[in-house]
């Protein structure tokens, strides 16, 4: 069973400034099935990307995901106000999907 | 304009059964998959259950496996999760997600709104 851990838990950052958050999975995974939501309060998640590092539809380039080995990266370049929010990574393997825990970025 | 809309959350009992609906609209339903996901107040999200555009894949998170079944009818446009024998940890939002292909592997591109259920003891 595939567990994905994300850091860190908090991220206290400013507007303008860069989000970097990781997501280790457990073991080796498909990097297809990997992707990245973001919630915000009292809104369902959106997603961001997907096969790791592919902007879902009308995404800005200010977000771009990279991996290496199990360590997946979500980077958030010239944070605006709506990116401040609950960031989730999500694997699908072994017939069924797992969540990560979150990483909440918010204002500084 | 794509859009989903679930409906069917309320308060019950532990030991009921619930069936939630998704209603799907703006695109075309068999093509894709379609995944529940839940929410506990407070907590992070929770893979439920998810189909292939045909549903004749149907596939489960280990907390909810022998109780909660996914179908869809592709006729109507609707996404459907049973839940039996409910119990107090099910109280969630449940959204409901399209996936971004037919196979529910590679993430989910629009949800709904969810809805709400509350179990109480």
């Amino acid at each position: 069973e595939i567990t994905l851990t994300q850091s860190p838990g908090t991220l206290s950052l400013s507007p303008g400034e860069r989000a970097t958050l990781s997501c280790r999975a457990s073991q080796t995974v498909d990097s297809d099935y990997l992707a990245w939501y973001r919630q915000n309060p009292g809104q369902a998640p959106r997603l961001l990307i997907h096969g790791a590092s592919n902007r879902a539809t009308d995404i800005p380039d200010r977000f771009s995901g990279s991996e290496s080995g199990t360590d997946f990266t979500l980077t958030i370049n010239n944070l605006e106000p709506e990116d401040f929010g609950v960031y989730f990574c999500q694997h699908y393997s072994s017939a069924r999907g797992t969540f990560g825990p979150g990483t909440r970025v918010e204002i500084k | 304009e794509v859009q989903l809309v679930e409906s069917g959350g309320g308060l019950v009992q532990a030991g009921d059964s619930l069936r939630l609906s998704c209603a799907a609209s703006g695109f075309t339903f068999v093509s894709y998959a379609m995944t529940w996901v839940r929410q506990a107040p407070g907590k992070g999200l929770e893979w439920v259950a998810g189909t292939t555009g045909s549903g004749e894949t149907t596939t489960y998170g280990d907390s909810v496996k022998g109780r909660f079944t996914v179908s869809r009818d592709n006729s109507k446009n609707i996404l459907y999760l049973e839940i039996e024998n409910l119990r107090v940890e099910d109280t969630a939002t449940y959204y409901c997600a399209k996936g971004l292909q037919y196979f529910h592997y590679y993430g989910m591109d629009v949800w709904g709104k969810g809805t709400t259920v509350i179990v109480s003891p």
